[in-house]
């Protein structure tokens, strides 16, 4: 059993549509949870970065925690054709030992 | 503010054969990541350095890879010999410190075909 999991989609949305994303992970020691985008032949960016569980919220985009079941979420509200990417949640254990582990990556295309 | 640097971004050698690649990280960070990302897997952990120091190479395949970082700064990794299973893109990433809290920046990074 791999320590994240991410369904690699490919997932295709009309523009405007709402980008539902998920991980779920093994590791219950993990408290830092990020999701990163990542643009063809392109590193990855940070997101959204969220410490233990609970949501945030920036712009369109909303990050979940559910520590409890061990389950990850980023929703993109009112999606464009430039958010057009591969998605990659990764996480971390401890505050001094920032190791990322990540997930596979879901690869997103939103349609004009 | 000028990103982390890496080339060549593109190297194309025979199995058998060696690859350097090189990384300039964020001025004034002191953390330096080597991750390989194999098509269609998420990136995976070579080794982290703090300033000049090995803080974890426990996923680098120390019979055929290596990297240092001289003074802190710019890092290289080297594959000798190069195997068919290398193939894949190597992403050079920094961050101010090793704590949470301090988004770690990657590279565009380097990507290798080995024939």
């Amino acid at each position: 059993q791999k320590e994240v999991e991410q369904d690699p989609g490919p997932l295709s949305v009309p523009e405007g549509a709402i980008v539902s994303l998920n991980c779920t992970y093994s590791n219950s020691a993990f408290q830092y949870f990020m999701w990163y985008r990542q643009y063809s032949r392109k590193g990855p960016e940070l997101l959204m970065y969220t410490y233990s569980s609970g949501n945030k919220e920036d712009g369109r985009f909303t990050a979940q925690v559910d520590k409890s079941s061990k389950y990850i979420s980023l929703f993109i509200r009112d999606s464009q054709p430039s958010d057009s990417a591969t998605y990659l949640c990764a996480m971390s254990e401890g505050s001094n030992d920032y190791k990322l582990s990540f997930g596979a990556g879901t690869t997103v295309t939103v349609r004009a | 503010e000028a990103g982390v640097a890496q080339s060549p971004r593109y190297k194309i050698i025979e199995k058998r054969q060696s690859v350097a690649f090189w990384c300039n990280p964020i001025s004034g960070h002191a953390t330096l990541y080597w991750y390989q990302q194999i098509l269609g897997q998420g990136p995976k952990l070579l080794i982290q350095f703090q300033n000049n120091g090995v803080v974890d190479d426990s996923q680098l395949p120390k019979d055929r890879f290596s990297a240092e970082r001289l003074k802190g700064v710019d890092s290289t990794l080297k594959i000798q010999p190069a195997k068919l299973e290398d193939s894949a893109v190597y992403l050079c990433a920094s961050s101010l410190t090793g704590y949470s809290g301090n988004t770690i920046y990657f590279g565009e990074g380097s990507w290798l075909t080995v024939v």
